[in-house]
């Protein structure tokens, strides 16, 4: 079975600047998270979908983040403009609602760097 | 209040000691917790989940519920140098069960 896949792995800018990253969750997966992991820190929920519904988008700084996921697959997050508070990886999730053990499944990150 | 908190290290155990990691929470609405894996530059893995207060064991790993105290730990028996990582505590929201809420993470040095 295919993991959580994400897109670029690294990216770096210069604040101002815009970027987007892209997500493919595992197949049949219809939650879809977005943390945020500043170095030396645990993630921090950006936005949670399910199916193409926002769930959570609480601590998602609405006037330069934005997500979303078209049809219910994959996920786009984009940052415009980038601030240097911005760098940091992050990190897209899937799980399935069926799950028992409510265990997200995590891609292997696209860290930003923000200069 | 930090909603979930670790002391973030490092901890430092010999090979084949015990490692004792814990974790407190703030919602005492929390229902599930979870203890996660991470590899430096890697992302976090599930290693272990806990519903009910008491232990739950799996292999070398047990992890610890106490309700009533909002406490969390995880034991690591036999601790091996590729059990060196950071361990991120987790806890679902008690408003939204399939949100995670993750701990700052502790930091284990495993020495040889």
């Amino acid at each position: 079975e295919a993991g959580v896949a994400q897109s670029p792995r690294y990216k770096i800018i210069e604040k101002r600047q815009s970027v987007a990253f892209w997500c493919n969750p595992i197949s049949g997966h219809a939650t879809l998270y977005w943390y945020q992991q500043i170095l030396g820190q645990g993630p921090k929920l950006l936005i949670q979908f399910q199916n193409n519904g926002v769930v959570d988008d609480s601590q998602l700084p609405k006037d330069r983040f934005s997500a979303e996921r078209l049809k219910g697959v994959d996920s786009t997050l984009k940052i415009q403009p980038a601030k240097l508070e911005d760098s940091a990886v992050y990190l897209c999730a899937s799980s399935s609602k069926a799950s028992y053990t409510g265990e997200l499944f995590f891609g292997e990150g696209s860290r930003l760097t923000v200069l | 209040q930090k909603e979930v908190e670790q002391n973030s290290g490092p901890l430092s155990v010999p090979e084949g000691a015990i490692a004792s990691l814990n974790c407190t929470y703030s919602d005492r609405g929390s229902q599930s917790f979870f203890w996660y894996r991470q590899y430096s530059g890697k992302s976090p893995e599930l290693i272990m989940f806990i519903y009910s207060n008491g232990d739950k064991e799996d292999g070398r790993f047990t992890a610890q519920l106490n309700k009533a105290s909002q406490y969390v730990s995880l034991l690591i028996r036999d601790s091996q140098p590729s059990d060196s990582a950071t361990y991120l505590c987790a806890r679902s929201s008690s408003s939204n069960t399939g949100k995670l809420i993750f701990g700052q993470g502790t930091t284990l040095q495993v020495k040889p």
